[in-house]
């Protein structure tokens, strides 16, 4: 069956970067994409990017271009999004979904305080 | 402020039929297929409804979708307790190289 496992929670402090890791199995990994979600505590989903686990291609959300890095690692059929110069408004639960969103990772708290 | 829109809330007796409305626009559910998701508290998104009405192997033929022109709507029947959870549309949207929008989210109540 078609799993993807993230990492375990993160605290971090202003400005520092976070990479959080989202490891598949179940399926071919090469054959879909891999989209980033978050959600802030209390709030909704908020799209974060998306990239190609098949030549690596990658499409951002316009808030975030500049600070976000999204890679795969097809050895093992693992994505990473990493985070730079966090904010505490960066504090979320972050997500891992196959392409469109049809299979979803448990979730990987960030935490941002100083 | 979400791309797409949806009631911040609902709410149903168990038994009833509710429905949930998500209106968009001609870039994003004018133009491309509507999946909808159900949260429970806690828990990670659970895909519900692809391809504006097709549900999941697992999924209850209670929860269906429909889409038209630029709004979609998911529709819940023999409304149970357990579907008080959070439920969001998305679709794709053609603006910005592509880009993944969400509604807000509504919050639906069993009373």
């Amino acid at each position: 069956q078609v799993q993807l496992v993230q990492s375990g929670a993160e605290v971090k402090k202003p400005g520092a970067s976070v990479k959080v890791s989202c490891k598949a199995s179940g399926y071919t990994f090469t054959s879909y994409g891999i989209s980033w979600v978050r959600q802030a505590p209390g709030q909704g989903l908020e799209w974060m990017g998306w990239i190609s686990a098949y030549n690596g291609n990658t499409n951002y959300a316009q808030k975030l271009q500049g600070r976000v890095t999204m890679t795969t690692d097809t050895s093992t059929s693992t994505a990473y999004m990493e985070l730079r110069s966090l904010r505490s408004d960066d504090t979320a639960v972050y997500y891992c979904a196959r392409y469109g969103g049809d299979y979803w990772g448990q979730g990987t708290l960030v935490t941002v305080s100083s | 402020q979400s791309v797409l829109t949806q009631p911040p809330s609902a709410s149903g007796t168990p038994g009833q039929r509710v429905t949930i409305s998500c209106s968009g626009s001609s870039s994003n559910i004018g133009s491309n297929t509507v999946n909808w998701y159900q949260q429970l508290p806690g828990t990670a998104p659970k895909l519900l409804i692809y391809s504006n009405n097709q549900r999941p192997s697992g999924v209850p033929d209670r929860f269906s979708g429909s889409k038209s022109g630029t709004s979609a709507s998911l529709a819940i029947s023999g409304l149970q307790s357990e579907d008080e959870a959070d439920y969001y549309c998305a679709a794709w949207d053609d603006s910005l190289n592509g880009r993944r929008v969400f509604g807000g989210g509504t919050k639906l109540t069993v009373l």
